[in-house]
């Protein structure tokens, strides 16, 4: 059981280039959540999903993108990469929201140069 | 939005007890608590939901008081491996998504 796993583990862009971050759960989690986390400002929330085909706003939505086509997948788009984007992305998932504990997935490095 | 945690930063030596505040400026219908150890992912320790109850898990519980729109983590006895970020989160609006603080770093010396 692979839980959640995210693609690719680490990556470096430089400045004005896209890319899409992959997110996959084999849990059957209606919830799904993308967070970056930078030094002391603990998880930020990016985008957000609470069923397949449906996407929303979280704290720090600017710049960013998302689509969730299929229950199991979650992306995560950045279409002109800025070096304010250098962080670490984290995806979790969960069965019922708040209601349930979050699984998360091992995180991305991700440098803007 | 983001609840808000004190203290920042503790150091703790081995068997030393420790109290993690979390506080929202809404309404808390449920709060998680989460640790992450430097260079992982955070791994759930447990969920409160409205109720004022107190869960455990070991030596750690908590508790969530929803009038106060507050919860405490509670460490005692600390062992080494307690050492890392503690985070709560809730739920912002009531849109089924999750925030959460800045973190509370941990660190129990021997």
């Amino acid at each position: 059981n692979a839980g959640v796993t995210q693609t690719p583990k680490f990556r470096v862009l430089k400045t004005g280039q896209s890319m899409t971050l992959l997110c996959a759960q084999d849990m059957n989690h209606e919830y799904m959540y993308w967070y970056r986390q930078d030094p002391g400002m603990g998880l930020r929330l990016i985008h957000y999903s609470v069923g397949e085909g449906t996407t929303a706003k979280g704290e720090v939505p600017d710049g960013y993108n998302v689509s969730r086509l299929k229950k199991q997948n979650f992306l995560l788009g950045l279409e002109s990469a800025a070096p304010s984007q250098t962080s670490v992305y984290f995806c979790a998932s969960s069965y019922r929201g708040v209601k349930t504990e979050a699984f998360f997935g091992q995180g991305t490095r991700l440098t803007v140069v | 939005q983001q609840p808000v945690q004190s203290p920042q930063a503790v150091i703790l030596r081995e068997g030393e007890d420790a109290v993690i505040n979390c506080s929202s400026s809404k309404a808390l219908y449920s709060v998680h608590w989460y640790r992450q150890k430097h260079g992982e992912a955070p791994i759930f320790l447990m969920i409160l939901l409205k109720g004022g109850e107190q869960k455990g898990h070991d030596k750690i519980s908590a508790s969530f008081n929803e009038k106060k729109q507050q919860s405490s983590l509670y460490l005692t006895a600390s062992q080494l491996s307690y050492s890392g970020t503690y985070f709560c989160g809730t739920e912002w609006g009531s849109q089924g998504n999750l925030i959460f603080g800045k973190g509370t770093k941990l660190s129990v010396k021997p």
